[in-house]
């Protein structure tokens, strides 16, 4: 069976500052890897994902996640946080089922201060 | 393109009711899939339509079930409601493989009381 474990369940960090919410998997098979975001009162939404190739995957506001085997790992990380970074941030991994299952962590609340 | 849709937003039932939520996918998705989202147990799949037909089924007991419809809108139900029921139900919508980016509804918050 698959699993997702979200290491920290909350990151306080002051603006500006820089961040990373951990995220480990275990799977038997090939998998695919999430990162998804959620605002206050509000659906998921994807930030990142990483399919094949490339290690290092990387969103259009600043986000990054590194793929690593070896590790069984999919850390996402940014270098400077803003304000509007607030959100809960859910790491998941694909079903090893055929369809669209996605099997989550327990998420990361990031809270940004200034 | 207008986004996932779920009807109706907010519910409050009492135990022992029956439920019936809604979603309604962007248009071209053929897959649905739904979750249930809670303080304690985080998100777990519920299950996933694809083209009218059920392809995947999380761990929930029978009381929970679904359908989806030609059109590709996607209803779920709870019968015998129960405490532990209250929670927020997200559906998602995609065009159906591992790969494709699955795109969330705004949830329907159900209060079981």
């Amino acid at each position: 069976a698959q699993s997702v474990t979200q290491l920290d369940s909350q990151v306080p960090v002051f603006e500006e500052a820089p961040v990373e919410l951990r995220c480990n998997y275990s799977s038997s098979v090939s998998v695919y890897l999430f990162w998804y975001v959620q605002y206050p009162n509000q659906g998921l939404q994807l930030l990142l994902k990483y399919l094949s190739g490339s290690t290092l995957v990387e969103s259009i506001n600043g986000f990054e996640a590194e793929f690593n085997k070896s590790q069984t790992s999919f850390h996402l990380r940014k270098p400077s946080v803003h304000i509007s970074d607030t959100a809960e941030y859910f790491c998941a991994v694909s079903g090893d089922q055929a369809g669209t299952a996605l099997i989550f962590g327990k998420g990361t609340t990031l809270s940004v201060s200034s | 393109k207008a986004g996932v849709t779920q009807t109706p937003r907010y519910l409050i039932k009492t135990r022992g009711q029956q439920v019936t939520l809604s979603c309604s996918p962007i248009s071209g998705h053929r897959s649905v899939s739904w979750y249930q989202q809670t303080p304690g147990q985080g998100l777990q799949f519920l299950f996933e339509y694809f083209s009218e037909t059920q392809r995947n089924k999380g761990n929930f007991p029978g009381r929970f079930s679904g359908r989806q419809f030609s059109n590709s809108r996607s209803e779920m139900n709870v019968s015998t409601l129960e405490l532990g029921d209250s929670a927020l139900y997200l559906c998602a919508s995609s065009l159906g493989n591992q790969v494709d980016t699955q795109y969330f509804g705004p949830g329907t918050r159900l209060t079981v009381l």
